[in-house]
């Protein structure tokens, strides 16, 4: 069983400023996807990462696969209310499922 | 505009009653799958299914069962439910094979088991 761990578990930060989420795990992973989630409803997908190294950039949000691809970062410059809500890194399992972390809660207070 | 849909947002339920969750997704996708999400847990896989009367068990099935009777709709059933198995349910939808494994999501529905 492969341990992925997100941190930090919970983050609340002024509105404009920068943050960084972390996915780590001890496994090599084919590709990773991250998901956002409101209160209320069902998590959507943000973002594929499929190559060792490889950055995707969505607006203010920076999302970073690591070199060994093992781990991803997720990056947030000024951010705003409407960031909030909970980021989940979601790498791929093989036998078509994705394995999910147990999330970064994020709140941006105006 | 993709769609998963689940019958119920909030449901409330008796120790040892039969509880059935549906799930109905408008896209035509293979791959169906059924998580729970408690705090702190993330999301844990309970069962999927990748094709029509085809189910495999998640990471965990004990006390639940599923039904893919349909292409688009995908159930699971709570055969009795304990205290323990109160959480958010969530529904998803895949294209798989070809597609992205890009998971389209349910609303949920939080059941409570009293």
């Amino acid at each position: 069983t492969q341990l992925l761990e997100q941190s930090p578990q919970f983050l609340s930060i002024q509105e404009g400023e920068n943050l960084t989420v972390y996915c780590n795990s001890s496994s090599v992973f084919s590709s990773l996807q991250w998901y956002r989630q409101e209160p209320g409803e069902g998590p959507v997908l943000l973002v594929t990462v499929v190559t060792g190294g490889e950055v995707k950039k969505l607006k203010r949000l920076t999302f970073q696969f690591g070199d060994a691809r093992k781990d991803s970062s997720l990056h947030i410059t000024a951010a705003q209310p409407g960031d909030t809500g909970l980021y989940l890194c979601a790498p791929f399992q093989g036998a078509q499922k994705l394995v999910f972390g147990q999330g970064t809660r994020l709140t941006i207070n105006p | 505009d993709v769609k998963v849909t689940q019958s119920s947002r909030y449901l409330v339920k008796r120790t040892g009653e039969k509880v059935f969750l549906e799930c109905v997704q408008d896209m035509d996708h293979e791959n169906m799958f059924w998580y729970r999400q408690d705090p702190g847990l993330g999301l844990r896989l309970i069962y999927f299914s990748y094709d029509v009367k085809m189910k495999e068990k998640g990471d965990i099935p004990e006390g639940y069962s599923v039904s893919r009777e349909k292409k688009e709709r995908f159930s699971l059933i709570l055969e009795s439910a304990s205290t323990n198995q109160t959480s958010m349910y969530l529904c998803a939808s895949t294209l798989t094979p070809g597609g992205t494994y890009e998971q389209y999501f349910g609303p949920g529905t939080r059941l409570t088991v009293t």
